[in-house]
């Protein structure tokens, strides 16, 4: 079975200072590993993801993650942060005989203060 | 615009009634998911279909939730004798059938169980 730990459901930041969102996962397999945004009352938007290859990872806006297998992490920083930042973001893990369902953290809401 | 749609984007709907929602995928994706979304939680995998065929069920689905996806395409979830228990977002989301393949998700249906 696979799971996914975030730790902290709330981060605050000021802006321009560095951003990280953390990540562990559990799976049997080699995972493939997603960030995802929301913002308020929308669907999910993919920030990035993790299948094989480069393990440092580039996403939209800025974003990365590195996966590191030793770690089971998948952690997200940005090296700088923007108000519009501000939103929920969720770490999920993909794979398996079926390589169907997505499993997902709780969750990280990230607050940015000017 | 030729993303994931949903339809209702709310409901509200009173204690022991039934309800249906739909998704659209998008056109060329042959998968199809459902997730459910509570306040403060990640998304929850609720069945996903390759095709018409529903592949996977998760145990959260109990036989009051029945989906289908008569034609391939889209798909509807219907709850009957709806409980104050089933109020959350319902997330659809859509992809093509390969490992790591990315899931685009709709703006999901936010039910409210009186």
């Amino acid at each position: 079975a696979q799971s996914v730990t975030q730790l902290g459901s709330h981060v605050s930041v000021s802006e321009g200072a560095l951003v990280l969102l953390r990540c562990n996962y559990s799976s049997s397999v080699p995972p493939y590993l997603f960030w995802y945004v929301q913002y308020p009352n929308q669907g999910l938007q993919l920030l990035l993801k993790y299948t094989t290859g480069a393990t440092l990872v580039k996403g939209i806006n800025g974003f990365e993650a590195e996966f590191k297998k030793s770690e089971t992490s998948f952690h997200l920083t940005k090296p700088s942060a923007h108000m519009s930042d501000a939103a929920e973001y969720f770490c999920a893990v993909n794979r398996g005989t079926s390589y169907g369902k997505l499993t997902f953290g709780q969750g990280t809401i990230l607050t940015v203060h000017p | 615009d030729t993303g994931v749609s949903q339809d209702p984007r709310h409901k509200i709907t009173k204690r022991g009634q039934n309800v249906t929602f739909r998704c659209d995928p998008i056109s060329e994706h042959n998968r199809l998911y459902w997730y459910r979304q509570t306040l403060g939680q990640g998304p929850e995998f609720l069945t996903y279909f390759q095709n018409e065929a529903q592949l996977e069920k998760s145990r959260l689905l109990s036989d009051r939730f029945s989906a289908e996806r008569p034609k391939g395409s889209f798909s509807t979830l219907e709850i009957q004798r709806t409980e104050q228990g089933d109020s959350a977002m319902y997330l659809c989301a859509s992809n093509f059938q390969r490992e790591g393949e990315t899931q685009y998700f709709g703006p999901g249906t936010r039910l409210l169980v009186l």
